[in-house]
């Protein structure tokens, strides 16, 4: 089992709509969790970090953490053709100074 | 303005040379790492680094090498002994002690070899 899932994808959204991506860990240790773009051919750009149980807003986006599920996920409202990319999830634990584990990522289209 | 560069941002090397990918950041942060990408692949973590003169091995340390002798420089070497080391190399640095997870990236290096 690989220490940090992503559900598969490609997914397809259309322009306006919620898109929904989802992420599983296995590390009880993992204290926080991020959330990375990834245009094609381009480097991950960070665009959401939360490091506690419930919800957090940043525009458009709301990244969702249940530690007791060892659940993350991310919501994008209102998508935009420019958020189509591979969004990559990674979690981190405080006693690994910083390292990230990384999911596989989901490639996000949406689609006019 | 501050951030990462890396160089090459292409490079191709002949089987059984070594070569070195450099990476520099201006952000004043303790932290950096070299994370490799394969195609469809997330990233897997090959060395960091939290503080000058000292580096720690990744996931994926076979056949890569790394100094730290300034705060500001972490350059790669991939080693002839790294059997496929076609892929996607991304730098990172991040600020340790406070969100130390949050990682901001080179463009990245893209190493092929023939």
């Amino acid at each position: 089992q690989k220490e940090v899932e992503q559900n598969s994808g490609p997914l397809s959204v259309p322009e306006g709509a919620i898109a929904s991506l989802n992420c599983t860990y296995s590390d009880r240790g993992s204290q926080s969790f991020f959330w990375y773009r990834q245009y094609s051919g381009k480097s991950p750009e960070l665009i959401m970090s939360i490091y506690s149980n419930g919800d957090k807003e940043d525009g458009r986006f709301t990244a969702q953490l249940n530690k007791a599920s060892q659940y993350v996920s991310l919501l994008i409202r209102d998508s935009q053709p420019s958020d189509s990319a591979t969004y990559l999830c990674a979690g981190g634990s405080n006693t690994n100074a910083g390292k990230s584990t990384f999911g596989d990522g989901t490639t996000l289209t949406v689609k006019p | 303005d501050g951030g990462i560069t890396q160089s090459p941002k292409y490079l191709f090397r002949k089987e059984g040379q070594n070569v070195t990918l450099s990476c520099e950041q201006n952000l004043n942060h303790d932290a950096m790492y070299w994370y490799r990408q394969d195609p469809g692949q997330g990233l897997r973590l090959i060395y960091y680094s939290q503080i000058v003169n000292d580096f720690q091995k990744g996931d994926i340390a076979e056949g890569y090498s790394v100094s730290r002798e300034k705060k500001e420089s972490f350059p790669l070497t991939v080693t002839s002994a790294q059997k496929n080391p076609t892929a996607f190399y991304l730098c990172a640095s991040s600020i340790q002690g406070v969100n130390t997870g949050e990682l901001f990236f080179g463009e990245g290096s893209r190493l092929t070899v023939l």
